[in-house]
């Protein structure tokens, strides 16, 4: 079945530092990914789509300048954290799938700590 | 856009009960509704979905029924077990696109 990878599963980073989450369908080919934020005991809320190749779209309140988003190939997408704050302590999970009709795969998600 | 309800947000049963989770959506061109499980600290998993055209799907323990012109589907498990113990998310989208998630409904089955 399609497998998502996502790289790495916790990170400690101190305040003002970036963190680099990837994003790996290691099976198959993904035009688009997601990236989710989820805070404890709440849902997933998704931050932004991912396209390969083009500009990554994102959702309303999420910003772009601080939240870097790069999907250079077909199996990869990055998630850049810049100058981290606590406040962005949270579980960052990215999904993909195959193709127009299938079903979406989540990542094993990337919890960020920043003291 | 669209807007998903999820009820309720806990659910304790006994072990061997069903178990029964609702949902509502806003957006009547939405088509596909998946539901995932995800168990403390863990990704989602996909563990049944049904799509606008069927108004059941059953897979084992689990089923999900969806009725169009209320715009609400559920999520039944039977024979409830301690494994089943997690958190489960409705969501719904349009043609495979987006998808907008519930707010998750903690289910604890106690033995």
């Amino acid at each position: 079945g399609a497998v998502v990878s996502q790289h790495p599963s916790w990170v400690i980073c101190k305040s003002g530092t970036s963190v680099k989450i990837e994003c790996r369908s290691l099976d198959f080919q993904a035009t688009t990914m997601f990236w989710y934020r989820q805070f404890p005991k709440q849902s997933l809320m998704l931050m932004a789509t991912s396209n390969e190749g083009s500009k990554a779209t994102y959702e309303q309140g999420v910003e772009k300048d601080k939240f870097l988003i790069n999907h250079a190939s077909l199996t990869l997408s990055t998630l850049t954290v810049t100058s981290a704050h606590p406040e962005d302590s949270s579980f960052y999970i990215c999904s993909a799938k195959q193709g127009g009709n299938s079903p979406l795969h989540f990542g094993n998600g990337t919890r960020l700590t920043v003291t | 856009g669209e807007n998903v309800e999820q009820h309720p947000s806990t659910l304790s049963v006994q072990e061997g009960d069903s178990a029964v989770i609702k949902c509502t959506y806003s957006d009547s061109a939405s088509n596909y509704f998946p539901w995932y499980k995800q168990e403390l600290g863990k990704r989602p998993q996909l563990i049944i979905d049904i799509r606008s055209n069927v108004g059941e799907k059953k897979d084992q323990r689990i089923a999900v029924t969806l009725n169009k012109t209320a715009k609400h589907f559920s999520l039944h498990i039977t024979e409830t077990q301690p494994e089943d113990s997690a958190v489960y998310f409705c969501a719904a989208s349009i043609r495979y696109s987006t998808l907008t998630f519930g707010k998750g409904t903690m289910l604890l089955v106690s033995p």
